[in-house]
């Protein structure tokens, strides 16, 4: 059966701090991934999908980048966070229609 | 711009009510929607799936889609307090195949005991 795994859990970063946020994708090759945000009182927020290794679609314009190494491996990062970065991220995987599965999120806070 | 509609609520009902949730959409184009449910501080996860004008049943849940007027919602039986979260409608992108969900911002329900 496919899994999926996201770490950390969570995190509280400093403003300025680099991020790297980790989801990989067990039992299925080839998924479609995605980066969701979700901030407190807003809505899921697509930030990234990839339907291919190295290949990244962003969604908004924003203080975060995406990376697929692997086929199985999607990778969510930023050089400098932000206050505004803060929000609850989360990690999906499609293998073709039917809905996402999400991974279990982390929740990260910039101080 | 591809739009989904939800009523934050929160809506309450009295346990073993029947809590109607809905959903509306602005692309008319999408042929597949989904409701995830969320507790608090988890991820969402998908409790129906619905592709054609109707009803889909699964247990105490029922899905309805009216393509039409661009509805769709979520009824719940018999409604029990460990059904109280956050349900969140979602379309499926129209064409290619990167299968986005555009989601709404969620209902909260509570069930009261």
């Amino acid at each position: 059966s496919q899994t999926i795994h996201q770490w950390p859990a969570t995190l509280v970063q400093p403003v300025g701090s680099p991020l790297s946020l980790e989801c990989t994708v067990e039992g299925t090759s080839n998924p479609n991934l995605y980066w969701y945000r979700q901030a407190a009182g807003r809505g899921l927020q697509l930030l990234f999908y990839s339907v291919g290794i190295g290949q990244i679609s962003s969604e908004v314009p924003q203080n975060l980048s995406a990376s697929r190494p692997q086929d199985r491996q999607f990778i969510l990062s930023s050089k400098k966070l932000l206050l505004s970065d803060s929000g609850f991220y989360l990690c999906a995987w499609n293998g073709g229609g039917g809905g996402y599965t999400f991974g279990s999120g982390t929740r990260l806070t910039v101080v | 711009q591809k739009e989904v509609e939800q009523n934050s609520g929160p809506l309450s009902v009295p346990e073993g009510a029947i809590a109607s949730l809905n959903c509306t959409y602005s692309d008319r184009v999408s042929q597949s929607f989904f409701w995830y449910r969320q507790y608090s501080g988890k991820s969402p996860e998908l409790i129906m799936s619905i592709y054609s004008n109707g009803d889909k049943e699964d247990g105490r849940f029922t899905a309805q889609l009216n393509k039409a007027s661009q509805y769709v919602s979520l009824l719940i039986r018999d409604s029990q307090p460990s059904d109280s979260a956050t349900y969140l409608c979602a379309q499926e992108g129209s064409g290619g195949s990167n299968y986005k969900l555009t989601f709404g911002k969620g209902t909260l329900l509570t069930v009261n005991p």
